[in-house]
C-alpha cells in the first residue's frame, strides 16, 4: 500500500527551527513529486510548493520563500521541510501530497502540527 | 491573487442530494479537483479532473463544469459524508513568472456539508 507518514508533532519558541519528514512507502519515490501545503487552525489550505524527487529541485510559492526549504534524501524515501525563525503565524498543520500527474495529490501524509508559542 | 469561491456551509437530509459549488475564473481552463476532509484527518481526493473518480470512492460522488463553476454532487448522502470539501485547481493567470511552467495550486475557502 502506498503511504506518506510524517513525523509527530512539534512545539517550538518562536524564532527556533523545526524540520518535518515525509516518508514514502508502497512506490518508486523518485517517480512523482512531492509538494507541501499548510492548514492554518481552522482555515483552508495553502500551497508552499514542491520537490522533484528526481531531481532535488525545489520550487516555493509566492510567500514562502527564505525561511522554507525542502530537501530529499532518496536512500529513505523521505522528503523534508524545514522552517527557520518561525513565527507564531506558522502554527499550522504541515502535509506532505504526492503529486500523482493529472490526478494532482492523490496521497497525503498524516500532517504535521507545528506550534509556536512562547 | 487568484481565488476560488465555495459557499461556507450546505446542510441536507440523509438520502438527499448535496450540490456543493467552486466559482473561479480559470475553471474554464483549468481542471479542478475536490478533497474531504474530516476532523483530525488528512484530506482524500474524491475527484480529479472536474468530473474523473478515483479508484475506491463511492459512485454518489460525481463532479461537473460549467463555465466559471465546478461542482461537487453527492447523490444519496449518507452521514459518513459530514466532512469539510475543498475544490482546489490551478492559477494560469499571468502574474507568476515561472519559468518552468509550473502549476501554481490555489484551494477554495472549503465547505462544511452538515447531514442533518
Amino acid at each position: 500500500q502506498v503511504h506518506l507518514v510524517q513525523s509527530g508533532s512539534e512545539l517550538k519558541r518562536p524564532g527556533a527551527s523545526v524540520k518535518v519528514s515525509c516518508k514514502a512507502s508502497g512506490y518508486t519515490f523518485t517517480t512523482y513529486a512531492i509538494n507541501w501545503l499548510r492548514q492554518a487552525p481552522g482555515q483552508g489550505f495553502e500551497w508552499m510548493g514542491w520537490i522533484n524527487t528526481n531531481t532535488g529541485n525545489p520550487t516555493y510559492a509566492q510567500g514562502f520563500t527564505g525561511r522554507f526549504v525542502f530537501s530529499l534524501d532518496t536512500s529513505v524515501s523521505t522528503a523534508f521541510l524545514q522552517i527557520s525563525s518561525l513565527k507564531a503565524a506558522d502554527t499550522a498543520v504541515y502535509y506532505c501530497a504526492r503529486r500523482n500527474g493529472d490526478v494532482t495529490f492523490d496521497i497525503w501524509g498524516q500532517g504535521t502540527r507545528v506550534t509556536v508559542s512562547s | 491573487s487568484y481565488e476560488l469561491t465555495q459557499p461556507p456551509s450546505v446542510s441536507v437530509s440523509p438520502g438527499q442530494t448535496a450540490r456543493i459549488t467552486c466559482s473561479g475564473d480559470s475553471l474554464p481552463k483549468q481542471y479542478a479537483y475536490w478533497y474531504q476532509q474530516k476532523p483530525g484527518q488528512a484530506p482524500v481526493l474524491v475527484i480529479y479532473k472536474d468530473t474523473e473518480r478515483p479508484t475506491g470512492i463511492p459512485e454518489r460522488f460525481s463532479g461537473s463544469s460549467s463555465g466559471t463553476i465546478v461542482t461537487l454532487t453527492i447523490s444519496g448522502v449518507q452521514a459518513e459524508d459530514e466532512a469539510d470539501y475543498y475544490c482546489q485547481s490551478a492559477d494560469s493567470s499571468d502574474s507568476w513568472d515561472s519559468s518552468d511552467n509550473t502549476d501554481i495550486w490555489v484551494f477554495g475557502g472549503g465547505t462544511r456539508l452538515t447531514v442533518l
